[in-house]
């Protein structure tokens, strides 16, 4: 059965600090890794996903994740984080031929002037 | 692009009452999720649906029920509302084709059963 953690369940950061969201995954099978934020009052949107090739991937708005097999990781990192970086962030994983998908429990993430 | 809607944002309701959620996508997907959304547990998934009339249950789907008559509508329903469905609920829709492609979410209903 897979199974997503997210070791923090709250996150607070100074702005244009650098952040690391820690998450493990869980799984048997090849799964594809994704992580979406949640902005107050609003659904989750896609942040950024890991499906094959290079284990580093970015979004548009600065984050990076790295796929680590070997210790089933898919840590979400920020070099510089804003105000407006501030929200809900999930890591979620899938697999080839599967219906669902499973969600981390989420990591509040405060950025502080 | 890609719009999931859901029919409210917010809805109080009583404990017994008969409650619907009404979630629209109009991207031609196979797949719609109805998962409930609770402080320190995250996104839980009750139904899913990956055709018409076609359901599976999740992880937590006692209480509630689905209904999928059309491709775009997929509604989730509280047969008899209680206080501990108090939550916020969110409505998902993905292409079953390509399932390493994201889930689109509507905004949610946050729901109160008083």
């Amino acid at each position: 059965a897979q199974s997503v953690t997210q070791l923090d369940s709250q996150v607070p950061v100074f702005e244009e600090a650098p952040v690391e969201l820690r998450c493990n995954y869980s799984s048997s099978v090849s799964v594809y890794l994704f992580w979406y934020v949640q902005y107050p009052n609003q659904g989750l949107q896609l942040l950024l996903k890991y499906l094959s090739g290079s284990t580093l991937v970015e979004s548009i708005n600065g984050f990076e994740a790295e796929f680590n097999k070997s210790q089933t990781s898919f840590h979400l990192r920020k070099p510089s984080v804003h105000i407006s970086d501030t929200a809900e962030y999930f890591c979620a994983v899938s697999h080839t031929g599967g219906f669902k998908t499973i969600f981390g429990a989420g990591t509040r993430l405060f950025v502080k002037a | 692009d890609v719009k999931v809607t859901q029919s409210s944002r917010y809805l109080v309701k009583r404990t017994g009452e008969k409650v619907f959620l009404e979630c629209v996508q109009d991207m031609d997907h196979e797949n719609m999720f109805w998962y409930r959304q609770d402080p320190g547990l995250g996104l839980r998934l009750i139904y899913f649906s990956y055709d018409v009339k076609m359901k599976e249950k999740g992880d937590i789907p006692e209480g509630y029920s689905v209904s999928r008559e059309k491709k775009e509508r997929f509604s989730l329903i509280l047969e008899s509302a209680s206080t501990n469905q108090t939550s916020m609920y969110l409505c998902a829709s993905r292409d079953q084709e390509q399932a390493h492609t994201e889930a689109f979410f509507g905004q949610g209903t946050r729901l109160t059963v008083v």
